[in-house]
């Protein structure tokens, strides 16, 4: 199986733009959708980006996807930070050799 | 709008069985456009796949712990199943089940259920 890394903690100002990486150890990016998830304290995680770039119906244009080729990485973009924005953002692929689901550390994002 | 939620054993001691079953509401338990899955979280840590159910029947499991883990359907009460035998203290998590469509997206989320395995 392939492996996603993602940075174990980000912090940004309010108002301010913050882009967290996901990269992907083996294989190509593209090979396989990438999904991003965010999570708050004590709460389940939720859809924020899925299939590389799109947004499920009720998450701000805000939040925006995006694949890096030329580092193997998919990232996710905030735009308009809001202390509410803070929690662990996770990305999430799938690796169809395996049938294995794969998901990143997760980063922890903290808007100050 | 799919619905999903998880109940079972909330504390267990070493070397049982851990049973959750996730009820499933907004979309039928047979539909093709759904894979039925579970995922952990230990606290503090990050999620972890457990293992999912294709719309074909075809259940795939995490290699760490396959040889543990079954996750069946039950059709009649529209709900899926994950058991977990001889666990131990490294098991207590929150555990989720989740609705996976498309190209493996966790579409759906239950609340989470936690899990103590303590002697």
């Amino acid at each position: 199986n392939f492996m996603l890394t993602q940075p174990h903690s980000v912090s940004e100002s309010p108002g301010k733009t913050v882009t967290i990486s996901c990269t992907r150890t083996s294989g190509n990016i593209d090979d396989n959708y990438v999904h991003w998830y965010r999570q708050r304290p004590g709460s389940a995680p939720v859809s924020l980006i899925y299939e590389d770039i799109l947004r499920p119906s009720g998450v701000s244009d805000r939040f925006s996807g995006s694949i890096v080729s030329s580092s193997n990485s998919a990232s996710l973009t905030i735009s308009g930070l809001e202390t509410e924005d803070e929690g662990d953002y996770y990305c999430q692929s799938y690796d169809p050799t395996s049938h294995h689901m794969i998901f990143g550390g997760g980063t922890k994002l903290t808007v100050l | 709008q799919l619905q999903l939620q998880e109940s079972g054993s909330g504390l267990l001691r070493p070397s049982q069985t851990l049973s959750l079953t996730c009820a499933v509401s907004g979309a039928s338990i047979t539909s093709p456009i759904y894979s039925w899955t579970w995922i952990r979280q230990p606290p503090g840590k990050g999620l972890e796949w457990i293992g999912f159910m294709h719309p074909s029947g075809a259940t795939y499991y995490n290699s760490s712990l396959e040889s543990r883990t079954t996750v069946s359907v039950d059709r009649s009460k529209n709900q899926f199943s994950l058991k977990l035998t001889s666990v131990t203290v490294a098991d207590t998590a929150v555990y989720f089940c989740a609705g996976v469509g498309a190209a493996a997206h966790f579409y759906h989320w239950g609340p989470g259920t936690l899990v103590t395995v303590s002697s």
